[in-house]
């Protein structure tokens, strides 16, 4: 079965510019994540989907970034007025709600963005 | 708040053992997880603790102390793919809260 996909896998911006990551989740997973994640870096929680709904926003950086889910499904991260800190490999992961006492998170291979 | 604390960087050597510490300090507590990732590479599950106590699974095993805030990865006859970073992450109280990762232990092993 298809694991959890990011699109685009790198994204070369210039300062400034606008730039829209997606994100589809393993299929029937309910919740969705997005981390951030700077070279040689933990992951850096930014925002969490339950369903279609965003429980918690609270990892979002600033108001240029912005978050949806639509369809209990794809999810796009949305980040305007690109600066150079932005700069960072974005992490996506899926989890079913509750499975066997377990919920596990399922990572995407990420999309590295370099803002230039 | 949340915080999770474990060492950046460890080192240890091919066929040994090795103890990686987690302490954690948060407003709702519900589970812990260990990750695995490679360099470049999305991390992968290792483990999930929910009740106190050690669970091992082939050369890798987690413990966890609730009361303590405290938990452990413990890497036994290690080999030089064990080589790279492991994450501890905590989920909150109710099983809809979102999952929070520390900042990962680098380790590097030595042949």
């Amino acid at each position: 079965g298809a694991g959890v996909s990011q699109s685009p896998s790198n994204k070369v911006t210039e300062k400034g510019k606008d730039v829209e990551l997606r994100c589809d989740p393993i299929s029937g997973h309910t919740a969705l994540y997005w981390y951030r994640q700077s070279l040689g870096q933990g992951l850096e929680f930014l925002i969490y989907f339950q369903g279609n709904s965003a429980p918690d926003k609270s990892g979002l950086p600033s108001d240029r970034f912005s978050a949806e889910r639509t369809g209990g499904s794809v999810s796009t991260l949305t980040i305007q007025r690109t600066q150079q800190e932005d700069s960072a490999v974005y992490l996506c992961a899926s989890s079913p709600k509750f499975v066997a006492g377990v919920r596990e998170q399922y990572f995407g291979p990420g999309t590295r963005l370099t803002v230039t | 708040g949340q915080n999770i604390d474990q060492p950046t960087e460890m080192t240890a050597t091919e066929g040994a053992i090795v103890q990686i510490n987690c302490t954690y300090q948060t407003s709702g507590f519900n589970g812990l997880f260990w990750y695995q990732q490679h360099a470049g590479e999305a991390p992968t599950f290792l483990s999930y603790n929910v009740l106190d106590g050690l669970e091992e699974k082939g050369r890798f095993s987690s413990f966890l102390s609730r009361s303590k805030g405290y938990s452990y990865l413990l890497l036994k006859e290690l080999q030089m793919k064990d080589s790279a970073s492991y994450l501890c992450a905590v989920e909150g109280r109710n099983r809809d809260d979102k999952i929070i990762f520390g900042k990962g232990t680098r380790l590097h092993i030595l042949p």
